[in-house]
């Protein structure tokens, strides 16, 4: 059973369109993280939102955390080629000593 | 110098031999952990270490071992390979974030090929 269920899977875009990529769970989190890789390398972390309801913006990116603590969205405006990459969620569950649960992944290609 | 050295970046093996990843950080991190990432499947946690007299299982445990020498080192092995442990693996380091979450650093991983 996947805990952390992100969707879509893929997503193939053009420059300067808009995209939301989500990731669902049914348990709650204290805190949820988004992460970026690219080929050759391991993720890197974008952003943590740890209230429900909260809002991030990073730039053209902005991240929610729903408010219920068990979902977010992450959102970026006018996609450039350089947006191009794996999106990773990651959650927290209560009472895990701050461990993380992956989301299986986003793989966005933004096209020129 | 990368935060988090990985080696070998990658690794070609056969089935039965025992293999070895080491994983060094400059992070000053007490936390270290060992993923690995399938496609499709995401990034599981194989073990994990919060200081160095602490060790423990993740969610794939099974076929592997670790050996955490120092705060700075972290190795994976794996005594008989199979050929479905070939995967890329992770390690990484953390130091508690807001609300507890570990925010982890990753390296640039080592992909492995168990033929």
């Amino acid at each position: 059973t996947q805990l952390l269920e992100q969707s879509p899977q893929f997503l193939s875009i053009q420059e300067g369109e808009n995209l939301t990529v989500y990731c669902n769970s049914s348990s709650v989190f204290s805190s949820l993280q988004w992460y970026r890789q690219e080929p050759g390398e391991g993720p890197v972390l974008l952003v943590t939102v740890v209230t429900g309801g909260e809002v991030k913006k990073l730039k053209r990116l902005t991240f929610q955390f729903g408010d219920a603590r068990k979902d977010s969205s992450l959102h970026i405006t006018a996609a450039q080629t350089g947006d191009t990459g794996l999106y990773l969620c990651a959650g927290a569950r209560v009472g895990s000593q701050g461990n993380l649960i992956f989301g299986k992944g986003t793989k966005l290609s933004v096209k020129p | 110098d990368a935060d988090v050295t990985q080696t070998p970046r990658n690794r070609i093996t056969k089935t039965g031999k025992r293999i070895m990843l080491e994983c060094s950080q400059t992070k000053g991190h007490d936390r270290m952990y060992w993923y690995r990432q399938d496609p499709g499947l995401g990034l599981r946690l194989i073990y994990y270490s919060f200081d160095v007299k602490d060790i423990n299982k993740g969610e794939i445990s099974d076929g592997y071992s670790v050996s955490r020498q120092a705060q700075a080192k972290f190795s994976l092995s794996l005594e008989s390979a199979i050929p479905n442990q070939t995967a890329l693996y992770f390690c990484a380091t953390s130091e508690a974030g807001p609300s507890g979450a570990n925010v982890l650093t990753f390296g640039a991983g080592s992909r492995l090929t168990v033929l």
